[in-house]
């Protein structure tokens, strides 16, 4: 596709149980970004990935979380044992790589209900 | 981290300009200046960015202040469809990357 590609787009489950959120990016872009909105707030930063590798997991809000990305394409964002503070939009950007000054680009977001 | 500050609502009349600030007193020298947008129940999209000199495009006008310590978004004339969270954000470079970090941003109410 054109777009940066999420999946689910929403996604109920129980507390306590283990989800997976998916982001496809663009085609080429090295760089993919993992980021958090509750409602009425702003993005929060969760872990940035460049190739296979993420320099940056810094914004991980707790050890239940893990994200990994494969061929430097598909990521996937885990949660074990989520929580209903774990409720939340979950949005993926991808960019081309670290030397372009440009934008970053957006998928639709993983809405995650925590029951 | 390098913040920006931006006011947390703003209104505007449709088919008027519209000036939305942003401060970012902390900003570095390498550092770029990138605005998005956030219609209702959607992502983020892009909407310019700069380093020092004023930008234009399609969508709006970045107006970058001399000691890059605010710059302006400018939209020639609202549309409803402008109604949005504006956020202003620098693109930090560090040892780790790239990462760009969102502040809570402007909600833009556009008065038909």
């Amino acid at each position: 596709g054109a777009g940066v590609s999420q999946s689910p787009s929403n996604k109920v489950t129980e507390k306590g149980k283990d989800v997976e959120l998916r982001c496809d990016p663009i085609s080429g872009h090295t760089a993919l970004y993992w980021y958090r909105q509750s409602l009425g707030q702003g993005l929060e930063f969760l872990i940035y990935f460049q190739g296979n590798s993420a320099p940056d997991k810094s914004g991980l809000p707790s050890d239940r979380f893990s994200a990994e990305r494969t061929g430097g394409s598909v990521s996937t964002l885990t949660i074990q044992r989520t929580q209903q503070e774990d409720s939340a939009v979950y949005l993926c950007a991808s960019s081309p790589g670290t030397r372009n000054t440009g934008e970053l680009f957006f998928g639709e977001g993983s809405r995650l209900t925590v029951l | 981290d390098a913040k920006t500050t931006q006011p947390n609502s703003m209104e505007s009349n449709e088919e008027e300009p519209v000036h939305l600030p942003c401060n970012h007193s902390t900003i570095s020298g390498t550092d770029y200046i990138h605005w998005y947008r956030q219609l209702p129940s959607q992502g983020p999209e892009y909407v310019i960015h700069g380093l020092t000199s004023n930008v234009n495009n399609r969508m709006a006008s970045l107006a970058i202040a001399e000691d890059r310590k605010s710059s302006t978004l400018i939209l020639h004339r609202a549309t409803l469809r402008d109604a949005a969270v504006y956020y202003c954000i620098l693109r930090v470079r560090g040892n780790y990357g790239q990462n760009f970090v969102f502040g809570p941003g402007t909600r833009l109410s556009v008065l038909p």
